[in-house]
């Protein structure tokens, strides 16, 4: 059974560093993109960025390129998201997902979830 | 970069049809994906390829896309169908990932 099991809730200061973890099981970790996908309290999804484990090809979103790093160690089957220096804007709910190929078409959908990781930053 | 308009709510009556939009600007050209996100969990797979399920997920859930809108159709509705919604495509002129804005079913 595929499985993504992150890191536990955090409470941070503004100013502070942060890296929350997203360990897979269950496929094999290195040949399938990893995302992470944030969401504010009482809001919508929004993506990240993307890493393949394999090679560590990463991609983020320009929302949040330079704010956040993404990277992986394949030998632990884990990704990771790290913010250098956190703000009170980024608390929120973050979601590492596997991107699985469906269909005959080879569709790229999030096919599995971590179970989430609430990060709190207070001012 | 893309942007999908989903409303707000949608309410429904058990064992009626929820009809979800997903707006976009020529969307119908899009590969559409669905997700369900019940409350206090993560998202959940539904629909990929606008209306092809997945393993695991019950034939009431239906979709199709076409010109600007697509729909994700829920028929038979239960309890357990209460949840937000999200539609997803892959913008491939820039790159990114976009999800819709949600939709909250809620089951009267």
């Amino acid at each position: 059974e595929v499985q993504l099991v992150q890191s536990g809730a955090e409470v941070k200061k503004a100013g502070e560093s942060l890296k929350i973890s997203c360990k897979g099981s269950g496929h094999s970790f290195n040949s399938y993109y990893i995302g992470w996908v944030r969401q504010t309290p009482g809001k919508g999804l929004e993506w990240m960025g993307i890493i393949y484990p394999g090679d560590s090809d990463t991609r983020y979103s320009p929302s949040f390129q330079g704010q956040v790093t993404i990277s992986a160690d394949e030998s632990i089957s884990t990704a990771y998201l790290q913010w250098r220096t956190l703000k009170a804007s980024d608390t929120a709910m973050y979601y590492c997902a596997r991107l699985g190929l469906y269909g005959s078409g080879n569709y790229e959908v999030f096919d599995y979830w971590g179970q989430g990781s609430l990060v709190t930053v207070s001012p | 970069s893309f942007v999908l308009t989903q409303p707000p709510s949608v309410s429904v009556a058990p064992g009626k049809t929820a009809r979800i939009t997903c707006g976009g600007n020529n969307i119908g050209s899009e590969n559409v994906h669905w997700y369900q996100q019940r409350p206090g969990q993560a998202p959940q797979l539904v629909l990929f390829y606008n209306s092809d399920r997945p393993s695991g997920i019950p034939e009431r859930f239906s979709g199709s896309n076409s010109g600007n809108t697509a729909t994700l159709t829920i028929s038979r509705v239960e309890a357990g169908d209460e949840a937000d919604y999200y539609c997803q495509v892959w913008d491939s002129s820039s790159h990114l990932y976009v999800f819709g804005s949600g939709t909250k079913v809620t089951v009267l």
